[in-house]
This record gives C-alpha cells, sequence and structure tokens, in this order.
C-alpha cells in the first residue's frame, strides 16, 4: 500500500498566487515526521519543512507552511505569494519513528509546480 | 548549499562494470543515508549507516554495497552495472536536532548513466 500519495502530477499556479499541495499518508506508527522537499531542475533535494506527529501547531518556514489535519492524515504544503524560482518537484515524505534505527524517509511521487509569469 | 558532497557529479559507464560513489556528510552528522532516484521507481531508500555501522537496508540490490568510513564518510559500490541502474543517487546526512526532528540533508546527487 502507498505510504504517502500526492495526487495532483502536476500544477501550473499564476506568480504571486498561494498553492496547495497535496500529500497524504498511511501509517500505524504513533510517532512519525513529515517533510517537504523541493527538486529544481537541477536535481537537488532541497529541505523545506518538517511537521512532528504530536506537533500542535502547522509548521512554518518563511512563505512555507503545513497544514497538517491528523485524523485526515492529510500533510498538505502551502506556498504563499508563489515566485518563479518556485517552479520545482516538490515531494512530501514521512519517516516512522518507531522502527527503532531505521528512520528511512519513504517519499511521495512528486508534484511539479509551474509558475506562470 | 546542504554540507553534504558527493563525487562525482556524473558517472558514464558501460554495462557489467563497477562504480564507486562517494559522500561526505554534514559536519557532525552521524548518519549518512543513500537514496535512488529513477523514472519508474521513483525515490528509494537504499541504506542507512550510522557511525560506521550498518543500520537499515531497503531496497538495495546484491550487486550493491556500502560502508561508512571512520571519518564517517561512505561509499556506494555497484558492481555488474545493468541498464537499468541508471539512475540519479542521493545520499543524506543528519544529526540529532535540538528539537528531535533529525532532518535528513540531501547531497546534489550523482548522475549514472549506463550505456
Amino acid at each position: 500500500a502507498q505510504k504517502i500519495t500526492q495526487t495532483q502530477p502536476g500544477m501550473f499556479v499564476q506568480e504571486k498566487e498561494a498553492v496547495t499541495l497535496d500529500c497524504t499518508y498511511d501509517t500505524s506508527d504513533p510517532s512519525y515526521g513529515l517533510f517537504w522537499y523541493k527538486q529544481p531542475s537541477s536535481g537537488e533535494m532541497i529541505f523545506l519543512i518538517y511537521q512532528g506527529s504530536y506537533d500542535q501547531q502547522n509548521a512554518t518556514e518563511g512563505r512555507y507552511s503545513l497544514n497538517f489535519q491528523k485524523a485526515r492524515k492529510s500533510a498538505n504544503l502551502v506556498i504563499s505569494a508563489s515566485q518563479l524560482g518556485d517552479s520545482a518537484m516538490y515531494f512530501c515524505a514521512m519517516r516512522e519513528d518507531s522502527n527503532f534505527g531505521n528512520e528511512k524517509l519513504t517519499f511521495g511521487t512528486g508534484t511539479r509546480l509551474t509558475i506562470i509569469p | 548549499d546542504s554540507g553534504v558532497t558527493q563525487t562525482p557529479k556524473h558517472l558514464i559507464t558501460a554495462t557489467g562494470q563497477r562504480v564507486t560513489l562517494r559522500c561526505s556528510p554534514r559536519s557532525g552528522d552521524l548518519s549518512v543515508y543513500w537514496y535512488q532516484q529513477s523514472l519508474d521507481q521513483g525515490l528509494q531508500f537504499l541504506i542507512q549507516y550510522y557511525n560506521g555501522e550498518e543500520r537499515a537496508k531497503g531496497n538495495i540490490l546484491e550487486r550493491f554495497s556500502a560502508q561508512q568510513f571512520p571519518d564517517l564518510h561512505s561509499e556506494l559500490n555497484l558492481s555488474s552495472l545493468e541498464l537499468g541502474d541508471s539512475a540519479l543517487y542521493f545520499c543524506a546526512s543528519s544529526g540529532v536536532a535540538g528539537d528531535g526532528t533529525d532532518t535528513q540533508y540531501f547531497g546534489p546527487g550523482t548522475r549514472l548513466t549506463v550505456l
């Protein structure tokens, strides 16, 4: 079963608009972490934001925020005031914390975001 | 710049050959992870090392092996290469952050092309 699902293969958004990238996850582990990474066309993976399963508040990092809805098992990334430089692939990932010693990340298939000037 | 370095950036080789990919983690990070990104399989975890010891294995083929050295750099060895091994190979490292996130920071990747 897919542990991380990103249902939007591609999105086009006008510059300066806000955008929400969807991510749902599946785990029975009570302790886990959720991450978003950005992969520009140059190929590197850039860490954007983290949300822990026990965190009461949604994570924010500059223009990025994570809309964490635990009961729905969703962890959507919100980018405010999008910029041309936001055009990239975005990956949602999960780390299940009860696999002691195994801290692997499980990734979704990604969403390709294109910002239109 | 994540602080994780990988060499080489690009590697082109022939089927049946063996290659070594190298990774230096961020200063102070004890954990190193290897991931493979391919068009058909997406991003897949291969293996994790912690302070020189293998900690976890993912979908790593028997033809692949890795190690982490006392100076904490790591190498991923790929042998008997096949066309399907062509992919972007990432190394990531993590420490123990004060807030417990253990965020993995990725290197720039090594793009392997097997001809």
